[in-house]
This record gives structure tokens, C-alpha cells and sequence, in this order.
């Protein structure tokens, strides 16, 4: 079975700081993806970025950038120059291979501060 | 405008009542989900469907039924066998046998009274 570990419940940043948000993941197929989600006060889920297994380079999306490092199976989110509107949960998802049941882990709430 | 519909936004149900969550979606994917979520928590999932009139069960189904008739939908019934039935609940798709990003609704808000 899938496992995404998220050790953080909660972060605080101040505005136009850059911030890390982990995540660890345990599986044992070859081929997967990993997202991010955003999930705002309003609960909607808000698609941020994809990294496939297979892909070199690690995946960025404007302000967004996944630092992939596969050996440690970790997959985590930086986010920089924050602005108050980043304030939300973020979860870290795991889509097995050819499957595509998604995987979610608990959560990090992330406050941005002036 | 593609997109997945959910609805309604919030929805009440007496103890004992069955209700059924929609969710539509016009985006042409073979993939449904539900999810549950509860307060500060994550997304467990309910049931899943990789193609019409085929469907398995998440994490999370005692208590809930789902139907895939039409590609472009997937409701869900929460029974009354569903103890803790409060929840926020969202639906989400995808194109099947590719790890590309789910679509998700806006969620549904349920409560037992």
C-alpha cells in the first residue's frame, strides 16, 4: 500500500520568505507520481505541481518548485516569495502507477504572515 | 467551461435518512472518486471508479453506495448505516491509467441533525 508521511501539522511563514513544506513517501512500484494540492479555507482542492518517478528534472510551476529527491523518497514543496493568500493546507499525494487511486497524506496548514 | 460539479454545496439529513451526493463531470474522464474529509484531517477515500458500471470500495465505504451508470456520473448515498455520516465530502476525476492530475469538485458539506 501507498504511504505519504507529512511531519508537519503546522507552518508559519512571513510574507515574501520562501518555505519547505515535507514530504516523505514509501512505495515500491517503479513508476508513480507525486502532487500537491491546496486545499483553502473555502475546500476547494487547487492543483499546484506533478512529479513523475521517471522525470529528471525536478518539476516547477511559476512560484511552486518540487524538490524530488528519490533515493530518500521525498518529494517537498518550495514555495517562495509567500503571499497571504498561500495561507492554506497543502497535502502531498501519491498516484500509484496506471491505477491512479490517489493517496493523500495529513496535511500541512500553512499561515503567511505580514 | 469543463469542469466537475458537485451538489448541493451544503446539505442536512435527519438521523436514520439515506441522501445521495452528486457529481458530474463533463471533463470526459474514465476515473471518479469520493472522498471524505473531517476537520483538520486528510482525504480518506470512499469509493473509487475506473470505468462505467465498475466501482471499488477505499478506505472508508461501510456505510456508503455509489453507481456509475454514465461516464459523466458518479453519486454517492450515505445510508443510515453510516454511524458518523458529518463530514465534507468531494468528488474528484481523472484520466484513467495516467498520473495526471484529479479534478476536484467544490465539495459537499454534510450534517446530521
Amino acid at each position: 500500500a501507498q504511504k505519504i508521511t507529512q511531519t508537519q501539522p503546522g507552518m508559519f511563514v512571513q510574507e515574501k520568505e520562501a518555505v519547505t513544506l515535507d514530504c516523505t513517501y514509501d512505495t515500491s512500484d517503479q513508476s508513480y507520481g507525486l502532487f500537491w494540492y491546496k486545499q483553502p479555507s473555502s475546500g476547494e482542492m487547487i492543483f499546484l505541481i506533478y512529479q513523475g518517478s521517471y522525470d529528471e528534472q525536478n518539476a516547477t510551476e511559476g512560484r511552486y518548485s518540487l524538490n524530488f529527491q528519490k533515493a530518500r523518497k521525498s518529494a517537498n514543496l518550495v514555495i517562495s516569495a509567500s503571499q497571504l493568500g498561500d495561507s492554506a493546507m497543502y497535502f502531498c499525494v501519491d498516484a500509484t502507477g496506471g491505477g491512479n487511486k490517489l493517496t493523500f497524506g495529513t496535511g500541512t496548514q500553512l499561515k503567511v504572515e505580514l | 467551461d469543463g469542469g466537475i460539479t458537485q451538489s448541493p454545496k451544503y446539505l442536512f439529513r435527519k438521523e436514520g435518512q439515506n441522501v445521495t451526493l452528486s457529481c458530474e463531470q463533463n471533463l470526459n474522464h474514465d476515473a471518479m472518486y469520493w472522498y471524505r474529509q473531517d476537520p483538520g484531517q486528510g482525504l480518506r477515500l470512499i469509493y473509487y471508479s475506473q470505468i462505467v458500471n465498475d466501482f471499488q470500495k477505499g478506505d472508508i465505504a461501510e456505510g456508503y453506495s455509489v453507481s456509475r451508470e454514465k461516464k459523466e456520473s458518479f453519486p454517492l448515498t450515505v445510508t443510515s448505516a453510516q454511524k458518523n455520516p458529518t463530514a465534507f465530502y468531494l468528488c474528484a476525476s481523472s484520466i484513467h491509467g495516467e498520473s495526471t492530475e484529479a479534478f476536484f469538485g467544490q465539495g459537499t458539506r454534510l450534517t446530521v441533525v
